[in-house]
């Protein structure tokens, strides 16, 4: 079945630092990909999306490239801030079978001043 | 605005005392989940609903019940909670094959 595999955290930085989280997928169809972000003491937010392949999706300063070739979809930001601290999710839906949503364990990140 | 609002926030129950989380969405949504978090699981599917009178089992359905009578409703039934189901529990709705739109959770205690 497909899954999502995603890099242990927690990850701990510097502030300006640059952060890196990997995300590995298989599925046997033609999945979106998605990162979410949950801040402490709420709901999963959309970070960004890609649909297909070589897509980038980016919002506030992250970023992602759908990679099939590697089936990636690693996380990627050049300076990261204190308000970044929060766990991010890499996920996947897959078309040819839409009420199918799969979630990664979640990757904890924590930038100090 | 577009939401997802969930009730309880917080609730701390015993063992075998039936209780009923209750989920709302206002974006016409047709699809709708049910999630738990735990610690070092990330996210596991409970049940889910294509549409109204429509659900099925996700990943961990066992001691769980759903409807989903209205389109805009998907309340999640525990008929005999067990400490077992104590987690973080999510709603979420979005159309199908699109990102998903979560409430603020349901944190479940149950002694």
């Amino acid at each position: 079945g497909d899954s999502v595999t995603q890099m242990e955290g927690p990850v701990t930085l510097s502030e300006e630092a640059c952060l890196t989280i990997n995300c590995t997928y298989t599925a046997t169809g033609y999945p979106s990909l998605f990162w979410y972000v949950q801040y402490p003491g709420e709901g999963l937010q959309l970070l960004l999306k890609a649909t297909k392949a070589d897509d980038k999706g980016s919002n506030k300063g992250f970023e992602a490239t759908y990679r099939k070739e590697t089936t990636s979809f690693h996380l990627e930001k050049g300076s990261v801030q204190v308000s970044d601290s929060a766990v991010y999710f890499c996920a996947l839906s897959d078309l040819t079978d839409i009420s199918k949503y799969i979630f990664g364990t979640g990757t904890r990140l924590k930038v100090l001043a | 605005e577009a939401q997802v609002t969930q009730n309880p926030r917080y609730l701390i129950t015993v063992t075998g005392k039936k209780l009923t989380v209750t989920c709302s969405q206002n974006m016409n949504h047709e699809y709708m989940s049910w999630y738990r978090q735990d610690p070092g699981l990330g996210l596991r599917q409970i049940y889910y609903s294509m549409n109204v009178e429509v659900t099925d089992k996700g990943d961990v359905p066992e001691g769980y019940k759903v409807s989903r009578k209205e389109k805009r409703n998907f309340p999640l039934i525990l008929e005999s909670p067990s400490p077992n189901q104590t987690s973080l529990y999510f709603c979420a709705s979005s159309a199908p094959g699109q990102p998903q739109h979560f409430g603020d959770g349901t944190r479940l205690s149950i002694l």
